[in-house]
């Protein structure tokens, strides 16, 4: 089944904060995060694995909590080039990943 | 350079007609994916190959092939049995390690008339 990823939508002025979350009704092993521009290819940014971890990345983090079968990412101070949609993508037993909708992010000067 | 080629990157085909889309890596990988997106909606898997000589149907297999002879080409048919083919297909590829980062491809956006 595929993880629910809110808002759909986002728009922020450069330098606001943002967190965008992904959810799932199943056991997760891993969570993957991707940003696409639009008619590219998806980017990856970080995963993370079991154990509840942070991860962090210049000014974009992210947490895990298996528990609750979540996942956040964080982007603060954002910046233009954060403009993108976000993509989650869930990793069961299994190698392959399943991918949210996407949360689009438009960042405004 | 290592890394993911998709080609063509825009495909035009008559309805009923079957079509091929390339994808090759040179990452030495052993897994590839195939997937599909439509305007504004996620990433839906079509097929994946964990090693070559063998394929696993994902969530929307119906009316695609495909083939994993070489551990470099996983090519994709979409055949005249896919109802609404016109998208944008991107190819992607994992290494075996437990972090199982996906590389993807440009993308191929395929309109069928």
């Amino acid at each position: 089944q595929q993880p629910v990823q809110s808002p759909q939508a986002v728009i922020l002025r450069e330098g606001e904060d943002a967190v965008i979350n992904c959810s799932s009704s199943k056991a997760l092993y891993s969570v993957h995060w991707y940003r696409q521009k639009h008619g590219e290819a998806p980017v990856f940014l970080m995963i993370l694995l079991k154990g509840g971890e942070q991860k962090g990345h210049d000014k974009i983090s992210a947490s895990f909590n298996e528990k609750k079968q979540q996942s956040s990412l964080y982007l603060t101070a954002s910046q233009l080039s954060y403009s993108g949609t976000y993509f989650c993508g869930t990793g069961g037993s299994a190698r392959q990943l399943t991918f949210g909708s996407g949360t689009q992010l438009t960042v405004l000067p | 350079d290592g890394g993911i080629t998709q080609s063509p990157k825009y495909l035009f085909r008559k309805e009923g007609q079957n079509v091929t889309l390339s994808c090759e890596q040179n990452l030495n990988h052993d897994a590839m994916y195939w997937y599909r997106q439509d305007p504004g909606q996620g990433l839906r898997l079509i097929y994946y190959s964990q090693i070559v000589n063998d394929f696993q149907k994902g969530d929307i297999a119906e009316g695609y092939s495909v083939s994993r002879e070489k551990k470099e080409s996983f090519p994709l048919t979409v055949t005249s049995a896919q109802k609404n083919p016109t998208a944008f297909y991107l190819c992607a590829s994992s290494d075996p390690g437990l972090v199982n980062e996906q590389f993807f491809g440009p993308g191929t956006r395929l309109t069928v008339l």
